[in-house]
């Protein structure tokens, strides 16, 4: 079983916001990173760190963490969001890193 | 730019070992940590291993201990993958992806390579 936890599916109403979170005690420790996957292609960083986003990736993507949870946030989700949203961070070892199960985002 | 280019799809039969490339451009290959990551079917993503930037120290989730090898060729800007004693649950897309860190808190993999589909089948 996976030491982070993520909700399986999650829609949004195309231009509305939508919150994804990622639960696990790793995280009172370490910041996550989000990967966006696209059907048939490789992950894609699209926020890490305690705010940061990769050059290319829209502004309506963020992030926070209070507790043991990690959030990413998508303000105004577009058709092109839809997608599957992984969560990142080191185990409760700290020498081994942990994938969330994945949340798989459907834009209406 | 960054790029990770990995090798070709395969076809192995059960019992036997694969080896995955993964070729780096465009940054200084010995500044950076490499891990690799697998995907099956319809499943989420799993973390493998990763290899530090001089090659001499690797780390294995427990899952792999024993049948995964991570190397590199510094000389060739090439991190490698073997696994070994294949069976048809090691039938996943494996990706190499480049550690970054802050050196405190925060790590995180980009860019990632285009990924290997390794099939297992009799």
């Amino acid at each position: 079983s996976s030491e982070l936890t993520q909700d399986p599916a999650v829609s949004v109403a195309l231009g509305q916001t939508v919150r994804i979170t990622c639960q696990g005690d790793s995280l009172r420790r370490d910041y996550a990173s989000w990967y966006q996957q696209k059907p048939g292609q490789a992950p894609v960083l699209v926020f890490y760190a305690e705010n940061n986003r990769p050059s290319g990736i829209p502004d309506r993507f963020s992030g926070s963490t209070s507790g043991n949870t990690a959030s990413l946030t998508i303000t105004g989700a577009q058709a092109e969001d839809e997608a599957d949203y992984y969560c990142k961070t080191r185990d409760s070892s700290g020498n081994h890193w942990v994938f969330g199960g994945g949340t798989k985002l459907t834009v209406l | 730019q960054v790029r990770l280019v990995q090798s070709g799809a395969e076809v192995k039969k059960p019992g036997a070992s694969v080896k995955v490339s993964c070729k780096a451009s465009g940054y200084t290959f010995i500044s950076h940590y490499m891990h690799w990551v697998r995907q099956a079917p319809g499943q989420g993503l799993e973390w493998m291993g990763v290899i530090n930037p001089s090659g001499d120290w690797t780390n294995y989730a427990q899952k792999f201990q024993g049948r995964v090898t991570l190397t590199r060729d510094t000389s060739t800007s090439t991190d490698y993958m073997e696994l070994s004693s294949l069976r048809s649950e090691d039938t996943a897309v494996y990706y190499c992806a480049r550690d970054n860190s802050d050196s405190r808190s925060a790590w995180w993999f980009d860019p990632w390579g285009q990924g290997t589909l390794v099939t297992v089948s009799s």
